[in-house]
């Protein structure tokens, strides 16, 4: 099955300046790939999302950049705000036709520091 | 007019007692899905329903069963309680089998 792995772990930024949060998943049958971000004690939210035909795509501060080759995936946020703070998960997409899931990577908690 | 809804939000109860957790989502989506997140914080999907139809299980303990009375509802029970059961419970649906998902706001299991 389908393997995300989420690099760093942990990861603390001065406010303002930009972090980047790396995947890299096993299928390469995968095509959908979203980023959730989650503040503490809330639910995941999607906050950005790349389909396998398109390789990066911007959302104001928030951009993802996706190398299919490489099977590998980012998420950057530049001009970081303490309300940036929080867990983020990536999550690819895998399946056979009528049993697709999303497998999640294992969260980046992000920190920006004032 | 919350999109995904859960009830409890909180559920402390002792080993080996049955518990359910119960969902609602309003979106008219037709997936459905149940995820837990342990305390080192890993999402990861337990069941999803399409239609009311199961379509996965990721060999998760019969002791958990989930019923979907309709496509607006998705339960999840809870049989013979463990420790390792207490973590956050996640439903979540979508349009589309694995596409964008919304998530309910969690339900805390706490087994002592």
């Amino acid at each position: 099955g389908e393997n995300v792995e989420q690099h760093p772990s942990t990861l603390s930024v001065q406010e303002g300046d930009s972090a980047v949060i790396k995947c890299t998943y096993s299928d390469s049958a995968s095509n959908y790939f979203p980023w959730y971000k989650q503040e503490l004690g809330k639910r995941p939210q999607l906050i950005i999302d790349i389909r396998s035909n398109v390789g990066e795509k911007k959302d104001q501060r928030i951009a993802v950049t996706l190398n299919k080759t490489a099977k590998h995936f980012s998420l950057h946020i530049t001009e970081t705000q303490p309300e940036d703070s929080a867990v983020y998960f990536c999550a690819a997409s895998s399946g056979d036709f009528g049993n697709e899931k999303l497998t999640f990577g294992t969260g980046t908690r992000l920190t920006i520091i004032p | 007019d919350t999109a995904v809804s859960q009830t409890p939000k909180y559920l402390v109860t002792q080993m080996g007692n049955d518990k359910s957790i119960k969902c609602e989502q309003n979106l008219g989506h037709d997936t459905m899905y149940w995820y837990k997140q342990d305390s080192k914080k890993f999402l990861k999907i337990m069941f999803s329903y399409n239609n009311k139809e199961l379509i996965i299980n990721e060999t998760v303990p019969n002791r958990f069963s989930p019923k979907s009375p309709d496509k607006a509802h998705l339960n999840l029970h809870i049989n013979s309680l463990e420790l390792g059961d207490s973590a956050v419970y996640f439903c979540a649906s979508s349009q589309l089998l694995a596409g964008v998902q919304f998530f309910g706001p969690g339900t805390r299991l706490t087994v002592l």
